[in-house]
C-alpha cells in the first residue's frame, strides 16, 4: 500500500518568506509526527498529533513554526519569516496509534527546505 | 533530557566483515530502544527494536541487545554485504510518548 508522502520534495525560498510543507500519512493512521533533520544530524522531534489535536508540540523551536491537522489526516507544517537556519530536511511519520512503542512509526521521504 | 550517542563514522568495511556500531543513551526510566536504517535515496525504516532490559532485537541478520547496566544498544552483524551500505540511527522512545530521540547517525560503507 501507499506509504507516507510529503510534498514538495524540495523547496527553495528566500529569507523572510512563508512556507508550507505537506504530509499525507498512511490511510487510517491516527498518529502523525514531524521531525527536522539538519545535515549530519539525526532527526529532531518537532510535534506529534493524535487525531486532530497536537498532543505534544514541545519540539517546535519558536512561534514561527506552526502545524495543523484539521481533519485528522493530512498535516501542514507552516514556517513564517523563514531564516537560513531553518534549512533542513523536514520528515513526517505516522503510526496506527500514537504512544505505544509496539506500533511502528513509518517515515516519509522528507521535504528538503533551503532558505537562501 | 534524553540523549543518544552513536559512534562516529564513517565506517568502511569489506564484504563479510563483522560489524559493530556503538550506541549509548541517557534517559530517565526505561525507554524502548530502536535502530533505524536509511538507504541511499530512501526514507528512514525501522530495522529492529527492544522494549525492555535484556531484550534482543533482530532483523535481516542484524542484532542489538538492550543493556540497562551499561545503557547501551550496540548494533551487530556477523557478515555485512554491500547492500548494507546505509546510514544507521539509534533512537529511544518512552512508553506512552510520541516523541523519539535520535542519535546523529553512523554511515556504513561496505566494499566488495
Amino acid at each position: 500500500g501507499a506509504g507516507v508522502s510529503q510534498t514538495p520534495s524540495n523547496k527553495v525560498t528566500e529569507k523572510g518568506k512563508y512556507v508550507e510543507l505537506r504530509c499525507d500519512p498512511i490511510s487510517g493512521h491516527t498518529a502523525l509526527y514531524w521531525y527536522r533533520q539538519s545535515l549530519g544530524q539525526g532527526p529532531e522531534f518537532l510535534i506529534y498529533f493524535q487525531g486532530t489535536g497536537a498532543a505534544d508540540d514541545s519540539g517546535l523551536p519558536n512561534d514561527r513554526f506552526f502545524a495543523v491537522r484539521p481533519e485528522g489526516s493530512v498535516s501542514t507544517l507552516k514556517i513564517q519569516r523563514t531564516e537560513r537556519g531553518d534549512s533542513a530536511v523536514y520528515l513526517c511519520a505516522s503510526s496506527t496509534q500514537g504512544t505505544s512503542v509496539y506500533y511502528e512509526q513509518y517515515f516519509g521521504p522528507g521535504t528538503r527546505l533551503t532558505v537562501t | 533530557g534524553d540523549s543518544v550517542t552513536q559512534m562516529e563514522g564513517p565506517v568502511t568495511l569489506s564484504e563479510e566483515a563483522f560489524l559493530t556500531i556503538n550506541c549509548t543513551y541517557t534517559a530517565t526510566g526505561y525507554p524502548s530502544l530502536f535502530w533505524y536504517v536509511q538507504y541511499p535515496g530512501e526514507g528512514l525504516q525501522l530495522l529492529l527494536k527492544a522494549t525492555k532490559a535484556d531484550d534482543k532485537g533482530s532483523n535481516k541478520g542484524f542484532e542489538a541487545t538492550y543493556r540497562k547496566e551499561t545503557t547501551s544498544f550496540h548494533l551487530e552483524k556477523g557478515s555485512v554485504q554491500v547492500s548494507d551500505s546505509a546510514v544507521y540511527f539509534c533512537a529511544l522512545r518512552h512508553t506512552n510518548a510520541g516523541k523519539s530521540t535520535f542519535g546523529d547517525g553512523t554511515t556504513l560503507t561496505v566494499k566488495p
